[in-house]
This record gives C-alpha cells, sequence and structure tokens, in this order.
C-alpha cells in the first residue's frame, strides 16, 4: 500500500498567511493526486486534482505542484473561509490512500 | 446539477448487517466509476471500495479492512449505489460517503454526497 504522510498535521496561521501544506508518497504516484477542503460537518469538497488543476470555482489563491513523491498544497494569502481541514488523497494504485489531515486553525 | 444523497445510516449491533443506498441524479450514472468513503467520528478519511463503471463490468476493488465483509452493488435501473456490509464490528463506526469519480482523465473524486452515520454497538 502506498502511504501518504502530509504535514504538518495542524497549523495556526492569521487571514493574509501564506500557508504551505505537504504531502509524501511513500512510492512514485506521478501526478495522480488531488487535494480536498473539509469543513466542520460537511463532506469534503475538491480543490485540486492531478496535483496541479484547479478545480472549477475554487478561488485562485489555491494551487498544487509536484510529483513523483513529493506534493504541496499552497493557500497565497489565508482568508477566513478557508479555515478546515485539508487531505490529500493518492488515485495511482489500490487501495487508495489519504493523508492524515492539516487543520488549519485561526491564530 | 449533479447530486448525490445517501440513505440507510443507523444505529446496528456487532456482528449485524446493514446495506447504504446512494441516489445519483444530474449525470449518466453508468458512465462514471463510483466510491465510498468513511470517516470515523472525529478522524480522517478511509477509501472503503470502488465499483467500475458498466464499460468495464462494473467490476469491484475493496480496502482490506472490508474485503470479504462489505459489498459494492450497482442497479443502473434506478441510479443507484449500494454498500451491503455485513459482519460489521464497532470500528465501522463513521459517516459514510458515496463518491463519484472523474471521469474527464483525473480519476480522482470529483463528487461528495453529504454522507449517512453507521452506528455499530451494543
Amino acid at each position: 500500500d502506498i502511504q501518504m504522510t502530509q504535514s504538518p498535521s495542524s497549523l495556526s496561521a492569521s487571514v493574509g498567511d501564506r500557508v504551505t501544506i505537504t504531502c509524501r508518497a511513500s512510492q512514485g504516484i506521478g501526478k495522480a493526486l488531488g487535494w480536498y477542503q473539509q469543513k466542520p460537518g460537511k463532506a469534503p469538497k475538491r480543490l485540486i486534482y492531478a496535483a496541479s488543476s484547479l478545480q472549477s470555482g475554487v478561488p485562485s489563491r489555491f494551487s498544487g505542484s509536484g510529483s513523483g513523491t513529493e506534493f504541496t498544497l499552497t493557500i497565497s494569502s489565508l482568508q477566513p473561509e478557508d479555515f478546515a481541514i485539508y487531505y490529500c488523497l493518492q488515485h495511482n494504485s489500490y487501495p487508495l490512500t489519504f493523508g492524515g489531515g492539516t487543520k488549519v486553525e485561526i491564530k | 446539477e449533479v447530486q448525490l444523497v445517501e440513505s440507510g445510516g443507523e444505529l446496528v449491533q456487532p456482528g449485524g448487517s446493514l446495506r447504504l443506498s446512494c441516489a445519483a441524479s444530474g449525470f449518466t450514472f453508468s458512465d462514471h466509476y463510483m466510491d465510498w468513503v468513511r470517516q470515523a467520528p472525529g478522524k480522517g478519511l478511509e477509501w472503503v471500495g470502488r465499483t467500475r463503471n458498466k464499460a468495464n463490468s462494473y467490476s469491484t476493488e475493496y480496502a482490506a479492512s472490508v474485503k470479504g465483509r462489505f459489498t459494492i452493488s450497482i442497479d443502473d435501473s434506478k441510479n443507484s449505489l449500494y454498500l451491503q456490509m455485513n459482519s460489521l464490528k464497532t470500528e465501522d463506526t463513521a459517516v459514510y460517503y458515496c463518491v463519484r469519480v472523474d471521469r474527464s482523465g483525473s480519476y480522482s473524486f470529483d463528487c461528495w454526497g453529504q454522507g449517512t452515520l453507521v452506528t455499530v454497538s451494543s
């Protein structure tokens, strides 16, 4: 199974800050990675697919990069509505695996 | 508008069975792979399993933690996805999400249902 190691597990940041979240895959997955945002009591929502493609309707302050084993999600200027938990998901091979999540909290 | 609506979650005793349903609308259901993902209370996301599309004979894949106990099936006449869960354990307690797989080429999850809560407890 491919392990997805996501870091940090939590972070505190202020509105306007630049935030970076990382996922490392235990073996190469090409660009078969997505990033998801989950708010309390809600289903996750896709932000990024194919490692770096922005989901339609998602603000351009979100961006993704990487390939192979190292991936990043960047929020260029954190907004109040961005406080949430973020997950990466690899879908290169079965079983599909998620990172452990990053909780983004208000400083 | 694409919609996925899960139902069937409830309290069940360990060792019991339950069938979850997911009603899909707003897209050609038989064209898409469909997955189940679960989330235990206060925990992260866990992939449960997949059914491929009609062109791939609705073949299935499962996580090791549920293989042999859970079965995914489709009724494309009803645009519905099912998750039959047998021999339930307390660790199966979770919100279960029905998820559509993007067929544009990325094969990631592009649409999620609202989830249905399964509680396994005596």
